[in-house]
């Protein structure tokens, strides 16, 4: 079935450096993606969420960027901070029901 | 604003026994809101959507006799594990939507997470 993916299970910056974070859709019907951060032991927190109409969307040191050709989202985290550590998720969404990918690890090194 | 409140957030109790997960919208209505479910490491499954006034509707696989669902109001939603058992211990995660239904940004609660011994 259609599935949304994630390609690097765990991911490790410098502080201050910048974290890119990447999502593989298979849908290509999806017309609503989101990002999440989950700390441990919380519920996913939304940080921002890109429609298929737009290729590129910012937000407070936060960038999605959604290229459709090849089915690919990913996450730009700027200046990369220890509270920052977290495990991300991108979820797909529009008329279906919301689909998590299955998540990465930041691990921010100070 | 868009906030969601679980409750409790632990719980432990013995084999056999039900457990009711609450989940409210604080500060908007939800006519749909959601349950998942989360394993170590893993991601989140989604397991019903719930209804206001109507019956939940349940993904494939999830026992609807054993995670009962009711939504009553706009702000309440509640999950009750009944019959627990050890392999029923997770992290369960409600969550509300403010658009486009089923598929558009949904708000999450804290998350509770059941041990069932």
């Amino acid at each position: 079935g259609e599935s949304v993916g994630l390609h690097l299970p765990t991911l490790s910056v410098q502080e201050g450096d910048n974290s890119i974070i990447n999502c593989a859709y298979s849908n290509s019907a999806s017309d609503y993606f989101i990002w999440y951060k989950q700390e441990s032991g919380k519920g996913p927190q939304f940080i921002i969420d890109i429609r298929s109409n737009m290729d590129k969307r910012q937000g407070q040191r936060v960038t999605v960027l959604l290229n459709k050709t090849v089915k690919h989202l990913s996450l730009q985290i700027a200046a990369t901070q220890p509270g920052d550590s977290a495990v991300y998720f991108c979820a797909e969404g529009g008329y279906t029901p919301l689909v998590f990918g299955k998540g990465t690890r930041l691990s921010v090194i100070a | 604003g868009a906030v969601v409140s679980q409750h409790p957030s632990w719980v432990i109790c013995k084999s056999g026994t039900s457990v009711k997960i609450e989940c409210r919208s604080l500060d908007f209505q939800a006519t749909t809101m959601f349950w998942y479910r989360q394993f170590p490491k893993q991601s989140l499954m989604l397991m019903a959507t719930s209804n206001e006034g109507s019956k939940a509707t349940y993904e494939q696989g999830v026992e609807k006799d054993k995670f009962l669902i009711n939504h009553a109001s706009l702000t309440l939603s509640t999950l009750t594990v009944t019959s627990a058992h050890p392999e029923d211990s997770s992290f369960y995660i409600c969550s509300a939507s403010l658009g486009r239904g089923r598929g558009g940004a949904q708000h999450f609660g804290d998350g509770t997470r059941l041990s069932i011994l």
